[in-house]
């Protein structure tokens, strides 16, 4: 069972640039959340997806945007790129229930550089 | 003033040792608390995931939940080189709230062989 996957791995962007990093759930489950991670720092939630809508967000700029597919996989976008965007960016993925709360599973992350 | 705080140490321990990881948590609405271990230049694996107060084992680890205190605790027994990792805590309400978690700023445990 393949757990969250991310691609690409590493990226280096130049400062203007926009980006697309990707993320495919683990099996079953159906909202995913991103979260950026700067160096020494704890995650920082950014959006959650479920039901391609964006059910919840924190506090971001909007050059921050996202997409959910029908297959439950993702896309994070961020426009007009800023060196403090320099970050791991996270993708966790859960289900949602309304009688469950159930645990969200990180992928491995994508480290963005922005030069 | 952060919704959950973390010494970021870094936390230094012989192998064999018990290590104690704490959090403390300022908003009364949470009710799930989670303890997640990252390795370097890797993403956080969930270790523990509690609900309310109480405590929680999964072998070598337990997590206890105080709401009285908003405190969360980690222990670790006879801990192992392989431990050696960034801790995180995390926190986050009820269903109807939403999926956000808030994560602490993580500490950094290092085990000596």
């Amino acid at each position: 069972d393949a757990g969250v996957t991310q691609s690409p791995t590493h990226l280096i962007k130049t400062r203007g640039q926009q980006v697309t990093l990707r993320c495919s759930p683990k099996s079953g489950h159906d909202t995913v959340s991103w979260y950026q991670q700067a160096l020494g720092q704890g995650p920082q939630f950014i959006f959650q997806y479920y039901e391609e809508e964006e059910r919840q967000r924190g506090n971001f700029p909007d050059r921050f945007s996202g997409h959910q597919f029908p297959n439950y996989s993702s896309e994070l976008n961020v426009n007009a790129l800023l060196l403090g965007d320099s970050a791991l960016y996270l993708c966790a993925s859960s289900f949602i229930s309304p009688s469950l709360n159930t645990e969200a599973f990180f992928g491995q992350g994508t480290r963005l550089t922005v030069v | 003033q952060k919704e959950v705080e973390q010494d970021p140490g870094p936390l230094s321990v012989p192998e064999g040792a018990i290590v104690s990881l704490n959090c403390t948590y300022s908003n009364s609405a949470f009710q799930y608390f989670m303890w997640y271990r990252q390795y370097s230049r890797k993403g956080p694996e969930l270790l523990m995931y509690t609900y309310s107060s109480g405590n929680k084992e999964d072998g070598r680890f337990t997590a206890q939940v105080d709401k009285s205190s908003k405190y969360i605790s980690l222990f670790i027994r006879d801990s192992q080189p392989s431990d050696s990792a960034t801790y995180l805590c995390a926190s986050k309400g009820a269903y109807n709230q939403g999926g956000k978690l808030i994560f602490g700023q993580g500490t950094e445990l290092s085990v000596k062989p």
